[in-house]
């Protein structure tokens, strides 16, 4: 069976500083990995995802994800944070045979600091 | 915009009487799903239906029904609402990763229920 884990329940960061999200997972087979965020009173949005190939990836707002198979992490980055990315972040699992079904980690919570 | 839609946004029901909530889509997509997010916690799913194909998660309480009439509807029926299913429901689609490997789920702004 899969699980994820998220080790932060909240990180409070000031805004421009860099934030790093922690995400370790643990599953028998391989895997595909993701990162959603949601915002209050909205549902969860894709920020990025890691399917095969390059192990860092990137969103279009300026967070990363690196995929570390050794140490079966894929923590989010961001060099410079901003007020606007206030948010719950998901890290997610899903693997090759169980098709559309996702294991959401317990979230973290961001807030940025003026 | 094609997109998920969910009504409504607050639901407020009593103890024992059932309710239903409702989502839509304009993605035509063929995978629908309904997770439950209580506060602080991840989503949980509860079920969801590829095409009409019914798949119910094996912890699901029994209270939790659903009924998906064509590709643009799916609705998630709670008979008998006790106060610890007080919580967001959180609607999602996604195109067949069965067909297409591993699709994204693209997920409506969720329906809080409060139970009196």
């Amino acid at each position: 069976a899969q699980s994820v884990t998220q080790l932060d329940s909240q990180v409070p960061v000031f805004e421009e500083a860099p934030v790093e999200l922690r995400c370790n997972y643990s599953s028998s087979v391989s895997v595909y990995l993701f990162w959603y965020v949601q915002y209050p009173n909205q549902g969860l949005q894709l920020l990025l995802k890691y399917l095969s190939g390059s192990t860092l990836v990137k969103s279009i707002n300026g967070f990363e994800a690196e995929f570390n198979k050794s140490q079966t992490s894929f923590h989010l980055r961001k060099p410079s944070v901003h007020i606007s990315d206030t948010a719950e972040y998901f890290c997610a699992v899903s693997d090759k045979t169980s098709y559309d079904k996702v294991i959401f980690g317990p979230g973290t919570s961001l807030s940025v600091i003026p | 915009d094609a997109m998920v839609i969910q009504n409504p946004r607050y639901q407020v029901t009593q103890f024992g009487k059932p309710v239903t909530l409702s989502c839509s889509q304009t993605l035509n997509h063929n995978v629908m799903y309904w997770y439950q997010q209580k506060s602080s916690q991840a989503p949980k799913l509860l079920f969801h239906y590829y095409d009409k194909d019914f798949n119910n998660e094996a912890d699901t309480p029994d209270n939790f029904q659903s009924r998906r009439p064509n590709t643009s509807f799916c609705f998630l029926d709670i008979r008998s609402p006790g106060l610890g299913d007080a919580a967001m429901y959180l609607c999602a689609t996604s195109r067949d990763s069965r067909v297409v490997s591993n699709q994204p789920q693209h997920f409506g702004d969720g329906t809080r229920l409060s139970i009196l």
